[in-house]
Order: C-alpha cells, then structure tokens, then sequence
C-alpha cells in the first residue's frame, strides 16, 4: 500500500496569509490526526478526523482549521499566518475507530515558513 | 504541558553498545508508543505496547511499560549508525481517542 502523503512538501507565506495543507492517508485508513512540530514546544497535537468528524482536538486557536472528505483526504487551512506557525505539519493516518489509538501512520511532512 | 517526559534528552553512544531511553506519564493510559525522526522528517513507528502488557520486543528493540511507575523505557542492543536519529514515546490517554501525546524526546548518536 501507498504511504501516507502530504501536499506540499516546502511552503512559503508571509505573515497575514492563509494557507491549506492536504493529506492523503493510507488506503482504508479513516482516522487522520494533524500534529504541528516545532523546537520549542515540540510535537503538539491539532485535532483528529474519523469518517469526517472531529473527534479530537488540541488547543490551537481558532485560525486552525481542518476537515475530512468522504474518501478520507483531510485538508488543514491556518489563517492569518504569524511567525509562530512556522513549523513541520506532520499528517498520520491510522485505523483507529475504538476507544483507543491505535498506530499512526506519518507523512514527510509540510514545511511551512512565515516570513 | 507535554504528557510524557522523556530521559534523557541526548545520548551518544558507539556502534555495538546498547541505548537506553525513558519515558515517564502522567495519566492513566490506553497505550504507549515509541517513533523514530529522522532529520526533521515524518515519524516511523517504531512499537505500541498496551496499559496490560509489560513488555515487547521488535527485533533489536525491546521495550517495557510499568504502569505503576507511569513509566517505560526503550532499548535499543547492538546499535548501528543508522540507529542515529530523534525518539519520542507518545501516550494514547484514555477517552481521548485519535489523540497522542508526545514527549519531547531523545536525541540518540550512534558513533561508527
């Protein structure tokens, strides 16, 4: 089976800007959990879709968003960019649909830069 | 605050010796697992180890989990320079499905 894969990999914006990320997961996978890594605060969880609904969510603010198609794709936008998002956007997929987390299956990555 | 903890933060080591690494927690948990990063790149799983089990073992890795202690480790024997890269232990919190947390990790460097 095809990893998880994110679009785009590199991505450069200025503050003010909004932004979309996209992640396509594993074939089957319904969960898809966004994570946000950066050297400070590390890896930091954003929120987590299963069969487009949000079952999750971290404490970001509002200008983080996201959604879940019916084929499972997910797509995070940020508004209004600050230099603080930039960071690694790391996408997992997994089969998760219990009452557990089950494994995450990661993408490479987005790398977003706010200039 | 990070849920999980990790010691220590660097290590460096020589090719052949083994590596250990700890994780502490501070809830119940459904599970606990470990990843690899390489290089500022995406994770790879490495093993998941649930709240009833001690401990695992996945080739030259093994791992154990003390629930007691909210506590497990990672070892890693007869490490390889391609061992070299950044692991983090992610706990699964009970009732909070889809959501890992993740320690901050360890940087390990293994010398040839």
């Amino acid at each position: 089976k095809a990893g998880v894969t994110q679009t785009p990999r590199y991505l450069i914006k200025t503050r003010g800007q909004q932004v979309t990320l996209s992640c396509s997961p594993i074939s089957g996978h319904r969960s898809v959990s966004w994570y946000q890594q950066t050297p400070g605060q590390g890896l930091q969880f954003l929120f987590e879709y299963f069969s487009e609904t949000q079952r999750n969510k971290g404490n970001f603010p509002g200008r983080f968003s996201g959604r879940q198609f019916s084929n499972s794709r997910s797509e995070m936008n940020v508004s209004t960019l600050e230099l603080g998002d930039s960071a690694l956007y790391l996408c997992a997929s997994s089969t998760s649909g219990g009452f557990a987390t089950d494994t995450q299956y990661f993408g490479p990555g987005t790398r977003l830069t706010v200039l | 605050s990070q849920q999980g903890e990790e010691d220590p933060q660097a290590l460096s080591i020589q090719e052949g010796e083994n590596a250990t690494m700890n994780c502490s927690y501070k809830t119940s948990i459904n599970n606990l697992q470990w990843y690899r990063q390489n290089s500022g790149r995406g994770l790879v799983h490495l093993i998941l180890i649930r709240s009833n089990e001690r401990e695992k073992h996945s080739g030259r890795l093994r791992v154990t989990l003390d629930t007691s202690k909210k506590s497990s480790s990672l070892l890693i024997t007869a490490s390889r320079a391609a061992d070299t890269a950044s692991y983090f232990c992610a706990t699964d919190v009970a009732g909070n499905t889809g959501k890992l947390i993740f320690g901050q990790g360890t940087t390990l460097q293994v010398k040839p």
